[in-house]
Order: C-alpha cells, then structure tokens, then sequence
C-alpha cells in the first residue's frame, strides 16, 4: 500500500492477555516510530527504530511493553498481561531518513490510522 | 524539559472567518516545532514545520504559523476558514533535535460553522 498500515484497527482483550500491535511502514522508510494516545491526550512517544536496531525506547511505559523491528521493514509493538490502563490509540509512522540527534532530519513523518487498542 | 501547551480544547469560527490556534513551548534547547493535523478515522498529517530560518512557515491547505522566540509560541493560523478544516489540530516540539521524539500538545479540535 501507499501509507503506512496498521494492524488490527481495532483490538479489545481482558486484562491479563498479551496482544501483538503490527505496523507495516512506507516501503524504503529508514526510520520507524510508535506513539500511545490516551483519550483526550496528544500522542506520547513510546520508541523508534533506525532500520532494524532499536535507538531509543525510553517511552515504554514498563517493561510490558516491546517492540521489535527485525527486519528493518514490519514492526511489532507486544504488550504482554495487558491492565486496563494499556487502553488507548497506538500509533505508529515512518519516514524516508534516518533520525538522531547527530543526523539532522528534517524530513516528514507519515502516520498510519492507528490501533485502538481495548482492555476491558 | 521541553513541554507543549495548546490554550482551548475546542474552538469554533464561522465558515470564512480567521482561524487561530494557539500553541507555546517551553524547551532548553531551539526547538524544531511541527502542527499536525488529524481528520476522524485518519492518521495524523503534517501541515507544516520550523526547523532552522524564516520564522514564517507555510504549510498546506492554507495554514501558516510564526515562531517567535521572544514569546515561546508557534501559532497556526489561516485567513478564511473552510468547512473542510474541521480536524483536531496537534502543536509538537521535537525532543532531540533531528528525531521525530515528539512533545505533542494535547490538541485543538476546530468547528468550522456554516
């Protein structure tokens, strides 16, 4: 596809259960990036990717929560015994260049439509 | 630290009327300062950046914002509202310069009325 797909778009678990968030980016996208919306809220950032190696992940929330990128193309955000509060938007989005703070990018950041993601 | 504050949760202005939106940062570094913008159902969209430069920016659809650095804001602002610019509207400062490690504000939805 065009943009950045995510999958499922809509996810509702039970507390305890682990859940897989996919995000397939633009295609030739270097850079991968996830984001948690609350309701009400902006996005929060959670982790990024360069290629296939993890560069920050400072934004998990506990370690419950991973990410992986094993390939340097499709992610996987794990968010294992899942806890009410996990309830929120996951979003995820990609660009063309690498990021960091000794590579300046000012480049575009395409999101896709986002997981909602449900914790009863 | 750097933080974001978008003032008004909701905002409304008739069809052909300015738009306005405020947005302040507070960050120890120059920023990098973004508005994105988020249609129902849809991913968010940048409308447009500062990075380094011109103060005014001009993004798509019309929209512009100034940093001003004397005031800590980037407002986003367009001349006349169309029925299509009813979104929710994201003021975002980069954490680390060069990364898209955001600070997102916490969002103003726009009502555009007939």
């Amino acid at each position: 596809g065009a943009g950045v797909s995510q999958s499922p778009r809509y996810k509702v678990t039970k507390r305890g259960q682990d859940v897989a968030l996919r995000c397939d980016p633009i295609s030739g996208h270097v850079s991968l990036y996830w984001y948690r919306q609350a309701l009400g809220q902006g996005p929060e950032f959670l982790t990024y990717f360069n290629y296939e190696a993890q560069q920050d992940k400072s934004g998990l929330p506990n370690d419950r929560f991973s990410a992986e990128r094993p390939e340097g193309s499709i992610s996987t955000l794990t968010i294992q015994r899942t806890e009410q509060r996990d309830s929120a938007m996951y979003r995820c989005a990609s660009s063309l260049r690498a990021g960091g703070a000794l590579r300046p990018n000012t480049g575009e950041l395409f999101f896709g439509e986002g997981s909602r993601l449900t914790v009863l | 630290a750097q933080s974001v504050t978008q003032l008004g949760s909701h905002v409304s202005v008739s069809e052909g009327a300015l738009v306005l939106l405020r947005c302040n940062y507070s960050s120890s570094v120059p920023p990098y300062l973004f508005w994105y913008v988020q249609y129902p159902n849809q991913g968010l969209q940048l409308l447009l950046k500062y990075t380094t430069g011109a103060t005014l920016v001009k993004g798509i659809n019309g929209f512009e914002a100034e940093f001003k650095k004397s005031e800590t804001s980037f407002h986003l602002t367009k001349p006349s509202a169309h029925m299509s610019d009813a979104a929710e509207y994201f003021c975002a400062v980069s954490l680390t310069s060069g990364t898209y490690k955001y600070i997102f504000g916490t969002g103003t939805r726009l009502k555009v009325l007939a």
